[in-house]
């Protein structure tokens, strides 16, 4: 397998415009996590899904933010109007949880500017 | 809600030395617990999974250990080299989410 694939790897957007990250899971993997990671607040766990059905989604930030997962191979997390304080690198990682969560895989991440 | 602390925030020592890296958390009904490597501008590396009947795993020169009635996890990497230069995350998993620490930033002097 290819591991966890994101897509893009970098993003350079204006402020107001929508951004689109992609996801792409470990095939077999039934979980996947969305993360931000900055400076200051570290990783911070956004949404994540269990058999494409989303479990927790307390720490999107705001309505500016969704996610979905369509299907068990492709999720996406979307900014729409994007802020520049939404600057940051975006994780997207994969496991499989059935009575415990296997080894989690993290893909390279999208390093996001919104300028 | 799950915590993850993880202390020191920052260690620098010199090549050869056997170190620790703590990590705590505050949800003991935690499923699993899992170390991470982290290069500057990278994605993260997984280096070792707990899972929660379990008290230590070892791989290579490290070796990680859980203690959940403490709330405590570590990692200890023997011998240190310079590439064992990084941020060392761990993470906790309960309910099926995993919750990340802030990190040790590990550096190794030759």
């Amino acid at each position: 397998d290819a591991g966890v694939i994101q897509s893009p790897r970098h993003e350079v957007t204006e402020m107001g415009q929508e951004v689109t990250l992609r996801c792409k899971p470990i095939s077999g993997h039934n979980s996947l996590f969305w993360y931000r990671q900055t400076m200051m607040r570290g990783l911070e766990l956004l949404i994540y899904f269990n058999n494409n059905v989303p479990i927790d989604d307390s720490g999107m930030p705001e309505d500016r933010f969704s996610a979905k997962m369509p299907n068990a191979s492709f999720s996406t997390l979307k900014i729409q109007p994007s802020e520049p304080r939404d600057s940051a690198v975006y994780f997207c990682a994969s496991s499989f949880f059935g009575t415990q969560n296997t080894e989690a895989f993290f893909g390279q991440g999208t390093r996001l500017t919104v300028v | 809600k799950q915590e993850v602390t993880q202390i020191p925030a920052a260690l620098s020592v010199p090549e050869g030395e056997n170190l620790v890296l703590n990590c705590s958390f505050t949800d003991s009904a935690i499923y699993n617990l899992q170390w991470f490597r982290q290069d500057p501008g990278k994605g993260l590396t997984s280096l070792l999974l707990i899972q929660s009947s379990q008290r230590e795993q070892t791989s290579g020169r490290l070796n990680a250990s859980l203690d959940k009635s403490s709330g405590r996890s570590t990692l200890y990497i023997a011998a240190s080299q310079p590439g064992d230069s990084a941020t060392y995350l761990c993470a906790g998993g309960s309910q099926g989410n995993l919750i990340f620490g802030k990190g040790t930033k590990l550096s190794v002097k030759p």
